[in-house]
């Protein structure tokens, strides 16, 4: 069964422009949620899509925006990007309410 | 704001041993629990999930929940040095569906 594969693996991108990542959930899975991580602030919720809907979105800026497709694969956009968006953003897919989330291997985005 | 907390570490515990890991939540009304494992420069990847009272064992890793007293620990049997890792302790918001907050995580060292 495959595991949550997101692309690309590293970025290396200049401040002001804008970063597309992708990632594809565990087959089955419809629920996908965005994270960023950081040495600072650790792990920090960005958003969650179920079923193709944005049902949940954490404390970022507009900047910072996703969505998911019919077939749950989901990607998320950050515009005008700054220094302070280096970080790891990891992906995760969970069936539904409640069970387990597995997570991907990570887009490491570095901003210089 | 609903808050997850761990110390930091790090632990260290000599081969052989078992470490203990805990963590604490704030949302009395928190259900999910999980505790991910992370090597430096890798995703987290789910080692226990739990959401009733009591233990829940799988190989050498047992979870404990206490929703009274709002902890849940992770011991680790017989540790060895492939434990080094960071662990991270999350619970689901339920207030936000698939949201998941972690805390800072704990940082292993298994001594050989």
């Amino acid at each position: 069964k495959a595991g949550v594969t997101q692309t690309p693996r590293y970025l290396i991108k200049t401040r002001g422009q804008q970063v597309t990542l992708s990632c594809s959930p565990i087959s089955g899975h419809r629920s996908v949620s965005w994270y960023q991580q950081t040495p600072g602030q650790g792990l920090q919720f960005l958003f969650e899509y179920f079923s193709e809907t944005q049902r949940n979105k954490g404390n970022f800026p507009g900047r910072f925006s996703g969505r998911q497709f019919s077939n749950s694969r989901s990607e998320m956009n950050v515009s005008t990007l700054e220094l302070g968006d280096s970080a790891l953003y990891l992906c995760a897919s969970r069936g539904g309410g409640g069970t387990e989330a597995f997570f991907g291997q990570g887009t490491r985005l570095t901003v210089v | 704001q609903k808050e997850v907390e761990q110390n930091s570490g790090p632990l260290s515990v000599p081969e052989g041993a078992i470490a203990s890991l805990n963590c604490t939540y704030s949302d009395r009304g928190s259900q999910s629990f999980f505790w991910y494992r992370q090597y430096s420069g890798k995703s987290p990847e789910l080692i226990m999930f739990i959401y009733s009272n009591g233990d829940k064992e799988d190989g050498r890793f047992t979870a404990q929940l206490n929703k009274a007293s709002q902890y849940v620990s992770l011991l680790i049997r017989d540790s060895q040095p492939s434990d080094s890792a960071t662990y991270l302790c999350a619970v689901n918001d339920r207030e936000y569906g698939n949201k998941l907050v972690f805390g800072a995580g704990t940082i292993l060292r298994v001594k050989s």
